[in-house]
């Protein structure tokens, strides 16, 4: 079972274009986290959010959490932006401290 | 900006050895974590850390699987009978609290053969 989900899987886009990342979770969180992954491997923490919307240069990430969705926006694309993007919640099932889940990831591929 | 840090960046070992991956977290950071990510896979938690005890482990964190923080800053995974099935990239990550932003190392690759 898939606590965390992510769409599209798989994204190509050209340079400049906006961009819609989806994630859709089935349980109840305290925090969920867009996390961006290089072909390298290391990750790096994009935005946690708890509800609303955060922005942070051509970055948006809004949470509605009643629907329990979340997406991630990247305006204005370009080829440096090309990685993978993660979504993480953090959920806390009984006996637990608090976990983070991941999802699949999207890989996000901008042609220039 | 401050950053966690993890060596090595990749390690290759014989199946059946011990290996121990080492990471360096933010340093006012109270909860340290372990991850890893199998090649093509998500990311999957294996064992938080606070207060200088485990607090959590997932059932990935078997015997095989211990962790340590020797000293004020490091904080360590070791796997002292590696298997074939151990080849992932691990990754470090601390926070300043239980709930508080995530940040991660650049990852440790580790390949059994």
């Amino acid at each position: 079972k898939n606590e965390v989900e992510q769409s599209p899987q798989n994204l190509t886009a050209q340079e400049g274009e906006f961009i819609t990342i989806n994630c859709s979770y089935s349980v109840g969180i305290s925090a969920l986290h867009w996390l961006q992954q290089h072909p390298g491997g290391g990750i790096v923490s994009l935005f946690m959010l708890s509800s609303g919307k955060k922005k942070h240069g051509r970055l948006i990430a809004t949470i509605n959490i009643q629907e329990k969705h979340s997406s991630l926006h990247i305006t204005a694309s370009h080829p440096r932006d090309s990685a993978v993007y993660i979504c993480a919640v953090r959920y806390y099932p009984a006996g637990s401290q608090g976990n983070l889940i991941f999802g699949k990831g999207t890989k996000l591929s901008v042609k220039p | 900006e401050p950053e966690v840090t993890q060596t090595p960046s990749h390690q290759v070992t014989q199946m059946g050895q011990e290996v121990i991956l080492r990471c360096v977290p933010i340093s006012n950071h109270l909860y340290f974590y372990w991850y890893r990510q199998i090649l093509g896979q998500k990311v999957e938690f294996l064992v938080s850390f606070y207060n200088n005890e485990i607090s959590e482990k997932s059932e990935i964190f078997d015997d095989q699987f211990s962790v340590e923080r020797p000293d004020g800053s490091n904080f360590t995974l070791k796997i002292r009978s590696t298997k074939l099935e151990d080849s992932a990239m691990y990754f470090c990550a601390s926070t300043q609290q239980g709930n508080t932003e995530a940040f991660f190392g650049q990852g440790t690759r580790l390949t059994v053969v």
